[in-house]
């Protein structure tokens, strides 16, 4: 089983709608981070949480960490065509200092039609 | 662009062979760490180093083995391939080896094993 569990596995919205992906952990979180991938690409990084409640915004996405750190969001308004990809949430869910450990779901595929 | 090189970007190979892929970290950064993605597993931490010291250690095949040398590239062999093997194998680098260092992934090596 996934040590973090996204969802949807995919979504297809229009263009200009907002949508919001989470990613879920039964442990707690020792740093949530967001990447997004082309297929095919490398991995992008989006933003990083590290404290309960945080929230953080990059141009039209915004991600949030919960307060008991189980649970990140990721939201993007007024979706744009360019948004289109996979969106996965890594984790270093087990604690400890090592970065390496960073587990990641299985990823949200998002497509974005005009 | 990252900053993170892999090499080659594509790799054909048969069963029963072995092969290096090879990773340079941006500039500064001590840290490198190996990713295997595929479609049924996703993105599965293999191992990290730290400044040439494995730092963490994930699924790792024993078939697999990786170093980094003194000017902290890395590269990682890949022995008596299967057919299963085939993946794309990420390398992202960080600055530091804590949590509080974001990672940045390279292009990839797409590695089909025939």
């Amino acid at each position: 089983s996934q040590e973090l569990e996204q969802s949807p596995q995919s979504l297809i919205v229009q263009e200009g709608k907002n949508l919001t992906i989470n990613c879920t952990s039964s442990k707690t979180l020792y740093g949530l981070y967001w990447y997004k991938q082309k297929y095919g690409e490398g991995l992008i990084f989006l933003m990083m949480l590290q404290k309960g409640g945080e929230e953080k915004s990059h141009e039209k996405i915004t991600a949030k960490l919960d307060e008991k750190k189980q649970q990140s969001s990721l939201h993007i308004t007024a979706s744009q065509p360019s948004h289109a990809g996979i969106y996965l949430c890594g984790a270093h869910v087990t604690g400890g200092t090592s970065y390496g450990k960073l587990t990641f779901g299985q990823g949200t595929i998002l497509t974005v039609h005009p | 662009d990252s900053g993170v090189t892999q090499t080659p970007k594509h790799l054909i190979t048969a069963t029963g062979q072995r092969v290096t892929l090879r990773c340079s970290p941006r500039s500064g950064d001590l840290s490198v760490y190996w990713y295997q993605q595929s479609l049924d597993q996703g993105l599965q931490f293999l191992i990290q180093y730290y400044n040439g010291e494995e730092r963490a250690k994930g699924n790792i095949l024993e078939r697999f083995s990786a170093q980094q040398f003194p000017d902290l590239h890395s590269e990682l062999n890949l022995s008596s391939l299967e057919l299963g093997d085939s993946a794309l194998y990420f390398c992202a680098s960080s600055e530091g080896q804590g949590l509080d260092t974001e990672a940045f992934f390279g292009q990839g090596t797409r590695l089909t094993v025939v």
